[in-house]
Formats: C-alpha cells, sequence, structure tokens
C-alpha cells in the first residue's frame, strides 16, 4: 500500500527564514498529494494539494511540487512567520475504492520572533 | 457554512468499559472516514463509509472496533472493552464522495482516554 515518508522534527526557524520540510512517497499508481496542517489547539487543515505529476500546490504563501521522477512533494515557504507554527502532515490518497489518505508522522514547526 | 463536528470534544473512561464517539460531517457528503492519531504520530485510516455502507474498514485494529452510519449522515464509532492502548484522538472526516480529487474535511476530533 501506500507510505509516506516525512522529515522528522521538530523544526525551529526565526521569523522571516525559509522553510523546507521534505516529504516522499510510494505508491502504485498516481495518487493525489496533501499537505494538511494542525494548529495548536486545532483540528486538520488542508493547506494545499497536488493530483499529478508537475502540479504544484500553493496556499498561504506555502508551495510544494509533486515530483514524480524523485516521488517527493517537498512543502516551501519563503519568508516564515510566528503565526506558522504549527504541526505539519504530508499524505497520499489511494486511488479508487475508499481514497483514504495515508499520513506521514508530522513535523512540528516553532517559528520565534 | 457548518463543518464537520465531533462529540464529545473529551471522552474519560476505565479499562473495560464501552464508548461511543458521534461524528456530524457536512451537510451533503455522502464519504465519511474515521481515522486514529496517536501521541505524536499522523493519523492512521480505520473505516470508510459510502451512504450508509462501510465500503472498507481494513483500518479497524480488532472486532472490539465498530461504526455505524444508519441513514448516511451521522456515524457514530463504537469502542467495546476499552483497553488503554486505545487512547488517542479519533479524527472524522467527510467529502462529497467523487473519485480521483476529493479534498477530506476534518472534525476537531474526540480524544479518548483509557485509564
Amino acid at each position: 500500500g501506500n507510505s509516506v515518508t516525512q522529515m522528522e522534527g521538530p523544526v525551529t526557524l526565526s521569523e522571516e527564514a525559509f522553510l523546507t520540510i521534505n516529504c516522499t512517497y510510494t505508491a502504485t499508481g498516481y495518487p493525489s498529494l496533501f499537505w494538511y496542517v494542525q494548529y495548536p489547539g486545532e483540528g486538520l487543515q488542508l493547506l494545499l494539494k497536488a493530483t499529478k505529476a508537475d502540479d504544484k500546490g500553493s496556499n498561504k504563501g506555502f508551495e510544494a511540487t509533486y515530483r514524480k521522477e524523485t516521488t517527493s512533494f517537498h512543502l516551501e515557504k519563503g519568508s516564515v512567520q510566528v503565526s506558522d507554527s504549527a504541526v505539519y502532515f504530508c499524505a497520499t490518497q489511494t486511488q479508487g475504492g475508499s481514497e483514504k489518505l495515508v499520513f506521514g508522522k508530522g513535523t512540528k514547526l516553532t517559528v520565534n520572533p | 457554512g457548518a463543518g464537520v463536528s465531533q462529540t464529545p470534544s473529551n471522552k474519560v473512561t476505565e479499562k473495560g468499559k464501552y464508548v461511543e464517539l458521534r461524528c456530524d460531517p457536512i451537510s451533503g457528503h455522502t464519504a465519511l472516514y474515521w481515522y486514529r492519531q496517536s501521541l505524536g504520530q499522523g493519523p492512521e485510516f480505520l473505516i470508510y463509509f459510502q451512504g450508509t455502507g462501510a465500503a472498507d474498514d481494513s483500518g479497524l485494529p480488532n472486532d472490539r472496533f465498530f461504526a455505524v452510519r444508519p441513514e448516511g449522515s451521522v456515524s457514530t464509532l463504537k469502542i467495546q472493552r476499552t483497553e488503554r492502548g486505545d487512547s488517542a484522538v479519533y479524527l472524522c472526516a467527510s467529502s462529497w464522495g467523487l473519485a480521483g480529487t476529493d479534498t477530506q474535511y476534518f472534525g476537531p476530533g474526540t480524544r479518548l482516554t483509557v485509564l
């Protein structure tokens, strides 16, 4: 089945620093790829997604490109803010059948002022 | 509009007791998912409903876990003879049920603690 390997955290950055959180996946076929974010005390929210190779998902200054050749979907942001402090989860979606999500373990990001 | 809601937000129970966790999906969403998130881990799939039927229950850990969705809307996850290892946050998600690029919307979760 599908699996996701995500960069271990925690990650601590200063405000305005560049962020990369690595994510690689294994899957059969061409799964959709997602980044979800969990802010302190809140539920999981979809941050961005990409549904086919070379697609770029973007939202709130975050970007990730679906790279089939390297089976990766790394999350990047050019200048992080304190409000970006959260746990970030990479996920793949199985195709056909249940379309369930398979998540990585999550990466906790703390941004200091 | 209203998002996915889950009740209770917290549940503390004793080992061996029975618990029910409720999920109210977004109105009109035909697909409903249950996931379990242990501390420091990503959510893990438990069961998927399309309408009233459990289309995929491959993630249920054992026969102490059961879920229903009798009218195709609200779902209840039921855990019998709870064990300390069942302690986790139980997440519910719903979607339109469209194949391919469907987005799942998550509820805030129910934190279950088994003493």
